[in-house]
């Protein structure tokens, strides 16, 4: 079935770039979204890839995805004590899903001063 | 412009009693969707509205759990006789709703209810 992986846990210094990585199971996947969830609040999306690129950058923050390897990366330049939060990647659901999404467990980022 | 509501914010509610949950989409979104966040889990599907066609129930994790959308608009998730395992974060997404572009599908989360069954 289809299945969203992600490490559990980052730990990374103030102003360090940091890495989250993903690993999804369905090919048949048109989006694949990075979702922010900060302590008692709902999901903030992030940015989002169609499956058809490889890169985007928004400002500090660049999504890679290898379609061959079914691999999305979010990486964030100079993070902040601000982006300490959990991040959620999310594949749109294909084949018999149609609209849901289809979410890793999230990574939590910690960012130490 | 408003985004995605949700009410209460916070419920507690005792082992056998019903629970309703609301959710307001964002104004002129078709799609609408509700998920469960549990301790230490990801976001788990409900079930989904996509304007007047038949939902997708495919998630909903029992016949406890019920939703209804009145008017293409406002939803309302129910929760029967709630056990303990139903505590959780239910959040609720809207969407323009289509297909073809990122735009359209894009979901936009509200900040969701926390349920604790006790």
């Amino acid at each position: 079935g289809e299945d969203v992986e992600q490490s559990l846990f980052l730990s990374v210094r103030e102003g360090d770039s940091s890495v989250i990585n993903c690993t999804y199971t369905d090919s048949s996947s048109t989006y694949l979204y990075w979702y922010k969830q900060e302590p008692g609040a709902g999901l903030q999306l992030l940015t989002y890839i169609f499956s058809n690129m490889d890169m985007k950058q928004d400002q500090r923050l660049t999504v890679l995805l290898n379609k061959k390897d079914k691999h999305l990366s979010l990486r964030i330049a100079d993070t902040q004590t601000g982006d300490s939060a959990i991040y959620f990647c999310a594949e749109s659901g294909g084949g018999g899903s149609q609209g849901n999404l289809i979410f890793g467990k999230g990574t939590k980022l910690s960012v130490k001063p | 412009g408003a985004g995605v509501s949700q009410s209460p914010s916070n419920k507690v509610t005792e082992k056998g009693k019903d629970v309703e949950l609301r959710c307001d989409p964002i104004s002129g979104h078709t799609a609408l969707y509700w998920y469960r966040q549990s301790l230490g889990q990801g976001l788990e599907f409900l079930i989904y509205f996509q304007g007047n066609s038949a939902p997708d129930k495919s998630g909903l994790p029992s016949d406890r759990f019920s939703a209804e959308r009145t008017g293409g608009s406002v939803s309302t998730l129910t929760i029967q006789r709630t056990q303990q395992e139903d505590s959780a974060v239910y959040l609720c997404a809207s969407s323009l709703g289509g297909s073809g572009s990122g735009s359209r599908e894009t979901q936009y989360f509200g900040p969701g209810t926390r349920l604790l069954v006790l």
